[in-house]
């Protein structure tokens, strides 16, 4: 089992949707989680980083952790063309060293 | 800071050459990592070092490949000798606290 399962997708949604990307992960231990941002041709740039369980909400972006179902979402609100990228969510072991990512959610937002 | 440096931004090449990447971290940072991005499998680590020192290599798909990270501002990956199936954007990313963060990637196209 791979520490963190990520549907592919592809996603498609029109301009204004409610957006969830969600992940899965296998190790109760890992208390980080981060959700990256790619576009097209570029590197992952952080979007959203939480500890433990909870929300954590930045615009129009809110990250969610349930920590009981070993699960977390990126929610997307009032998805705009500009969010059309990749989504990659991502857990840190607890020593720091070692990054476990998901394969990564492809959204396309249509005007 | 100007963030992660890699280059060249693209390569291509054929079957057998010999295959240099080079990242400049962001300064101050510790840990730096290689990656390779492929659609089928996502973000795979091919190593990361700690403070210049090789810690993980497991990742290293086979003894064609080789990384060295001889001061702490710049890191190589190699391929020799190179194989089309090493086609693949290869990432490199420094690391400070649980944060990596990421170069804009090499394209790799093996002929």
């Amino acid at each position: 089992q791979k520490e963190v399962e990520q549907d592919p997708g592809p996603l498609s949604v029109p301009e204004g949707a409610i957006v969830s990307l969600n992940c899965t992960y296998s190790n109760s231990a890992f208390q980080y989680f981060m959700w990256y941002r790619q576009y097209s041709r570029k590197g992952p740039e952080l979007l959203m980083y939480t500890y433990s369980s909870g929300n954590k909400e930045d615009g129009r972006f809110t990250a969610q952790v349930d920590k009981s179902s070993k699960y977390i979402s990126l929610f997307i609100r009032d998805s705009q063309p500009s969010d059309s990228a990749t989504y990659l969510c991502a857990t840190i072991s607890n020593t720091g060293n070692q990054f476990y990512f998901g394969t990564g959610t492809s959204l396309t937002v249509i005007p | 800071d100007a963030g992660v440096i890699q280059s060249p931004r693209h390569e291509v090449t054929e079957m057998g050459q010999e295959v240099t990447l080079r990242c400049k971290p962001i300064s101050g940072h510790n840990s730096l990592f290689w990656y390779r991005q492929t659609m089928m499998r996502g973000l795979e680590l091919l190593i990361y070092f700690n403070n210049n020192v090789p810690i993980d290599d497991s990742g290293m798909p086979e003894d064609r490949f080789s990384a060295k990270m001889p001061n702490a501002s710049f890191s190589t990956l190699k391929i020799q000798p190179s194989e089309p199936r090493d086609s693949a954007v290869y990432f490199c990313a420094s690391q400070q606290k649980n944060i990596q963060y990421f170069g804009a990637g090499t394209r790799l196209s093996v002929l």
